[in-house]
């Protein structure tokens, strides 16, 4: 059984930039969720996809999007880049609201 | 904001004593989770109570949940250097949407 990854480990953008996070989920999850994690805070609640579609979002502006693919990967993409971006970005994958198995994450520093 | 909310922020202990961390929280809830984070990395899920559960153990985890005062409680026994970590409480909103606190860091001196 295969965990869940994300793609890049580590990134470093400037200010205004895009951004493109990429995560495989567990072979067998049809949901995955994003959250965004600042350094000494808990994880926050991004959006969820449920078999491709936004089942849910947390209260980022519209500069976070996302995208859930057939085979049930995921891209979390973020416009216009600000310094208050920067943070370990989590995605998790579950079979509906079950049990999340989270990703290494990916840590963004906004320059 | 957060729904739930560790105490105490940190925690630091030597091998072998016990660890407890509490969580509070402010809606009902279906059930609550305990994760836990190794130095800022993916993080792994530890435990998951139920609303009409008062006590779970897995281990050396003991957790409680009193639903009256919306609060939890995480105990670590007989800890080791290994358990050293950042521990999160996470409740389900609106059936999607898992809210965290902001952690626990407990320290475990060898």
């Amino acid at each position: 059984e295969t965990g869940v990854t994300q793609s890049p480990t580590h990134l470093i953008k400037t200010r205004g930039q895009q951004v493109t996070l990429r995560c495989s989920s567990q072979s067998g999850h049809n949901t995955v969720s994003w959250y965004q994690q600042a350094l000494g805070q808990g994880p926050q609640f991004i959006f969820q996809y449920y078999r491709e579609e936004e089942n849910g979002r947390g209260n980022f502006p519209p500069r976070f999007s996302g995208l859930q693919f057939p085979n049930y990967s995921s891209e979390l993409n973020v416009n216009a880049l600000e310094l208050d971006d920067s943070a370990l970005y989590l995605c998790a994958s579950s079979l509906r609201s079950n049990e999340q198995f989270f990703g290494p994450g990916t840590r963004l520093t906004v320059l | 904001s957060q729904q739930g909310e560790e105490d105490p922020q940190a925690l630091s202990i030597q091998e072998g004593e016990n660890a407890t961390m509490n969580c509070s929280y402010k809606t009902s809830i279906n059930n609550l989770q305990w994760y836990r984070q190794n130095s800022g990395r993916g993080l792994v899920h530890l435990i998951l109570i139920r609303s009409n559960e008062r006590e779970k153990h897995s281990g050396r985890l003991r957790v409680t949940l009193d639903t009256s005062k919306k609060s939890s409680s995480l105990l670590i026994t007989a800890s080791r250097a290994a358990d050293t970590a950042s521990y999160f409480c996470a409740t389900l909103s609106g059936g999607f949407k898992t809210i965290f606190g902001a952690g626990t860091r407990l320290f475990v001196k060898a």
